[in-house]
């Protein structure tokens, strides 16, 4: 079965700094990884995802996440943040390939921005 | 180009009742996914359609189906209403793994 962990539910950043959000999944093949953005009330918006090939990915509004088979992790990263970041990000882990189309989400974790 | 449009934004239901929502996918996609948002919680997948067929289905009851129409835009029908079954629903369309949101159906069951 596939899943996903994001340990941290709640993470406060003051604007400007360095952001890291973790995720760790689990799923029996290559896993096609991605991480959305929710904005309260609001659906979710890709900011980017991996298939295959290079190991570091970039997205929309400044975030990349580097995938590391070894730790089974998918970190995304933003050098500085700003505070229209403040959002729940959300990582997912799909199929890819055979009979498993879904996406499995983990909890999210809630950013807040100080100014 | 529209992106994934769902309808209506709010629903209130009574326990017991049924309900449809709608949902539009973006323009050249032929797949939709529904997922069942709880407050706090990640997005769980109910099932997906395409080609009019349910191609996958997650760990929901039978309460929950929905219909594929030949246009791609899909409805999602809860029969037996339950408090929790309170959620945001969000629909999903895609033509590859790469799935796009839509706003999202609020559903409060009192």
């Amino acid at each position: 079965a596939q899943s996903v962990t994001q340990p941290d539910i709640h993470i406060t950043v003051s604007e400007g700094a360095s952001l890291e959000l973790r995720c760790n999944y689990s799923y029996g093949a290559t896993p096609y990884l991605f991480w959305y953005v929710q904005s309260p009330g609001q659906g979710l918006q890709l900011l980017l995802k991996y298939f295959s090939g290079d190991t570091l990915v970039q997205g929309i509004k400044g975030f990349e996440a580097e995938f590391k088979r070894s730790q089974s992790s998918f970190n995304l990263r933003k050098p500085s943040v700003h505070w229209s970041d403040a959002a729940e990000y959300f990582c997912a882990v799909g199929g890819s390939g055979g009979s498993n189309y879904k996406l499995t989400f983990g909890k999210g974790t809630l950013l807040t921005v100080n100014p | 180009d529209a992106g994934v449009t769902q309808s209506p934004t709010h629903l209130i239901k009574t326990r017991g009742q049924q309900v449809t929502l709608r949902c539009s996918p973006k323009s050249g996609h032929d797949t939709v996914s529904w997922y069942q948002q709880a407050l706090g919680q990640g997005p769980q997948f109910i099932f997906q359609y395409y080609e009019e067929e349910e191609r996958q289905r997650g760990n929901f009851p039978d309460r929950f189906s929905g219909h594929q129409f030949p246009n791609y835009s899909s409805e999602l029908n809860v029969n037996a209403l339950l408090l929790g079954d309170s959620a945001l629903y969000l629909c999903a369309s895609s033509i590859s793994y790469e799935q796009y949101f839509g706003p999202g159906t609020r559903l409060t069951v009192t």
